[in-house]
């Protein structure tokens, strides 16, 4: 299995309340990923990172922050956190551009967020 | 920009029965697809994926997908299913010129005895 951690596991926290969610892989990946994952609609991409002080926005990075200081490390920060942002979140890392050839996304195993 | 629909929230077959899952997908670049598998409380892991080197892709665990341009379907197929196949399923695409994986809202697949 590819050597990435997300912590915590299970988080449970207030309306209004900052929430910061960290993914740490062990392989040197470049590309670092995170999604939300919600029924019925799969896995949205929040926001990724293509190198250290590198990130971009996905297709639902409202309310979402991101930071990756350091090459191991991609942290997801919900400023001010809202029942909406109620999801299992999942971080991925791939080597290069996923774009076929021998890049392919490595998930970690999910954050579950409830925010009450 | 690109998209991806599976057709069928939740599939049903019996044990030993052929599974189809289906995806389509919409991109105006040449497409690369993927075939994601995720069991209970477990993160993703990949199947199998298209790369424009042949058009019928072999994954893990007996699964294989054909990619048909002109049916813009990429659908994962298995001869026979297994109980150990229940598992929810998502269908992915990128290219080139995005770099970033684009899900489709995934297929739960239930095996009967």
């Amino acid at each position: 299995d590819a050597g990435i951690t997300q912590s915590p596991r299970h988080k449970v926290t207030e309306t209004g309340t900052p929430v910061t969610l960290r993914c740490h892989q062990t392989e040197n990946h470049r590309y670092m990923y995170w999604y939300r994952q919600d029924p019925g609609h799969g896995l949205r991409l929040i926001h990724y990172s293509y190198g250290v002080k590198d990130t971009d926005k996905g297709e639902v990075s409202d309310g979402y922050s991101v930071s990756r200081s350091k090459t191991e490390d991609f942290l997801l920060t919900l400023e001010s956190a809202t029942s909406s942002q109620t999801s299992v979140y999942f971080c991925a890392i791939s080597e290069g551009r996923i774009a076929g050839g021998d890049t392919e996304a490595f998930f970690g195993q999910g954050t579950r967020l409830t925010v009450v | 920009a690109q998209s991806v629909t599976q057709l069928g929230s939740h599939v049903s077959v019996s044990e030993g029965a052929l599974v189809l899952l289906r995806c389509n997908y919409s991109s105006s670049v040449p497409p690369y697809l993927f075939w994601y598998v995720q069991y209970p409380n477990q993160g993703l892991q990949l199947l199998l994926k298209y790369t424009s080197a042949a058009t019928l892709v072999k994954g893990i665990n007996g699964f294989e997908a054909e990619f048909k341009k002109s049916e813009t379907s990429f659908h994962l197929t298995k001869p026979s299913a297994h109980m150990s196949d229940a598992a929810e399923y998502f269908c992915a695409v990128s290219s080139s010129n995005t770099g970033k994986l684009i899900f489709g809202q995934g297929t739960t697949l239930q095996v009967k005895p």
